[in-house]
C-alpha cells in the first residue's frame, strides 16, 4: 500500500524568514506529485505539479518554488515568507498518467506572524 | 481559466434524509469529476469520482450524477448520518496535467 508523509506537521514562522516543506511517498514508483494550498476555511488551489524527477511545473505564482530531487520526494520552499503564505499545505499523489485519483497527504499547517 | 461553481455553501439536513450538492463547470473538455470530504483539521479524502464516459455512479450511500450536456454534476448522500457532517468539495480536471480545479465547498451539517 502507498503511504504519503509530510513534514513538518506544523510551523510557526516570522515574515521574511525562509521555509521548506517536504513530502515523501512510499510504495509507488514515479507517481505524479502535486502541491496545494488551502486558506483557513477556503478551497484548495493547486500550486505545482511534477510528473518526474527534476521536473516541476508552476500552476500559480505565490512567491514559492518547488523541487523534486528524488522520485519519491517533493519539496516546497521560499526564501522569504509573506503573511499571505499562512494556511494548510497539502501534497498529493496520483497513480494516473493524467492526474486523476489524487490522494492527499496529512498536510502542514503554516502560520506566518 | 476553468471555474467550478458549487452550491449550496451550507446545507443542513435531518439525520436519515438525503443531501444533494451541485456543481457546474465551463470547459466541455473536462473529463474527470471527483468529490472530496474534508473534516476539520484533516486532509481532504477522495470519496467518489466519475469519468466523462459515465452518467451515474454509486458507492454505498453516495451517488454521483453527471450531465455533460448541461456541464453539471452532483453528489447525493442518501440516509445521512452525523458522521457525514463535513466539508465537501467537488472538482474538475482540466487538460492532461492533472490540474484539479476545486469548487468553494459545501458545509454539510446532519442534525440528529
Amino acid at each position: 500500500a502507498q503511504t504519503i508523509h509530510q513534514w513538518p506537521v506544523a510551523e510557526i514562522k516570522a515574515v521574511g524568514s525562509p521555509l521548506s516543506l517536504g513530502c515523501t511517498i512510499k510504495g509507488k514508483s514515479s507517481p505524479n506529485l502535486y502541491w496545494y494550498w488551502q486558506a483557513t476555511g477556503g478551497t484548495l488551489q493547486q500550486l505545482f505539479y511534477s510528473i518526474t524527477v527534476g521536473q516541476v511545473e508552476s500552476v500559480v505564482q505565490l512567491n514559492l518554488s518547488a523541487s523534486r530531487p528524488k522520485d519519491d520526494q517533493f519539496i516546497l520552499s521560499t526564501e522569504k515568507l509573506l503573511l499571505s503564505h499562512s494556511g494548510f499545505y497539502l501534497c498529493a499523489w496520483s497513480p494516473d498518467l493524467w492526474g486523476a485519483e489524487q490522494y492527499f497527504g496529512p498536510g502542514t499547517r503554516l502560520t506566518v506572524l | 481559466g476553468e471555474q467550478v461553481e458549487q452550491l449550496p455553501s451550507i446545507l443542513r439536513v435531518q439525520e436519515g434524509s438525503s443531501a444533494s450538492i451541485n456543481c457546474s463547470y465551463e470547459d466541455s473538455a473536462s473529463n474527470y469529476f471527483p468529490w472530496y470530504k474534508q473534516e476539520p483539521g484533516e486532509n481532504p479524502k477522495l470519496i467518489i469520482d466519475i469519468r466523462s464516459n459515465m452518467e451515474r455512479k454509486q458507492i454505498q450511500e453516495l451517488i454521483v450524477l453527471l450531465d455533460k450536456k448541461a456541464k453539471r454534476f452532483s453528489l447525493h448522500i442518501t440516509d445521512t448520518q452525523p458522521g457525514d457532517s463535513a466539508m465537501y468539495f467537488c472538482a474538475v480536471i482540466t487538460g492532461n496535467t492533472g490540474k484539479l480545479i476545486f469548487g468553494l465547498g459545501t458545509t454539510l451539517q446532519v442534525q440528529p
